[in-house]
């Protein structure tokens, strides 16, 4: 079976750009949630869908968004880049949810805001 | 939510039996220990997760008090790939929803 997948995997951005990200998960799974890892704050939750549906959120500022499609593939956006959001952002699938199911991590994708 | 605390790092050496303990004080009803780990630029990979007492799976062993404040992961007889960063969670459920809460997280350098 395949694992969750992510792309890209690098990206170079400037400020007040916005950047989507995209996160295909494990076949079968219905759960995605997105995380932001930097070295001063560690992994901190953002959100996670289930079903088509946000059901949970972290504390970040309204700029970071997400969706999620039918297939349960996401997309994450972030919009106005600053350059605190230079992290990796990793994505996980799981089948019921974050909490009640293990969650599978993908690869991550490495944002650099210049 | 409740907040975990572990050490920032340890060593070992191969073979020998590494032990990481975390403690969780503010541990709810409904929540259980989860333990991941993450190797350089890749995401984490869940070892074990518990309720209470202890479990043990082919990679590893977790040990709760009754108490529920704190827990120890238990590595057997690691190698040179166990060199990573493991995280403890306390995963709160609540209704539907959930969240996963990870705290620093315990650097472990296994030498030769």
């Amino acid at each position: 079976k395949a694992g969750v997948t992510q792309t890209p995997r690098y990206l170079i951005k400037t400020r007040g750009q916005q950047v989507t990200l995209s996160c295909s998960p494990i076949s079968g799974h219905r759960s995605v949630s997105w995380y932001q890892q930097t070295p001063g704050q560690g992994l901190q939750f953002l959100f996670e869908y289930f079903s088509e549906t946000q059901r949970n959120k972290g504390n970040f500022p309204g700029r970071f968004s997400g969706r999620q499609f039918s297939n349960s593939r996401s997309e994450m956006n972030v919009s106005t880049l600053e350059l605190g959001d230079s992290a990796l952002y990793l994505c996980a699938s799981s089948l019921v949810g974050v909490g009640s199911d293990t969650q599978y991590f993908g690869p991550g994708t490495r944002l650099t805001v210049l | 939510l409740a907040k975990t605390t572990q050490p920032i790092s340890m060593d070992s050496y191969e073979g020998q039996e590494v032990n990481i303990t975390c403690s969780h004080n503010n541990i709810a009803t409904n929540d259980y220990i989860t333990w991941y780990q993450q190797f350089p630029s890749q995401g984490p990979r869940f070892i074990i997760q518990g309720y209470k007492t202890k479990v043990t799976n082919e990679v590893a062993s977790l040990f709760i008090p009754a108490d529920r404040k704190s827990s120890t992961l238990s590595l057997p007889r690691v190698s040179l790939s166990d060199t990573a960063v493991y995280y403890c969670l306390v995963v709160s459920v609540g209704g539907s929803q959930g969240n996963l809460i990870f705290g620093k997280g315990t650097k472990l350098s296994v030498k030769p």
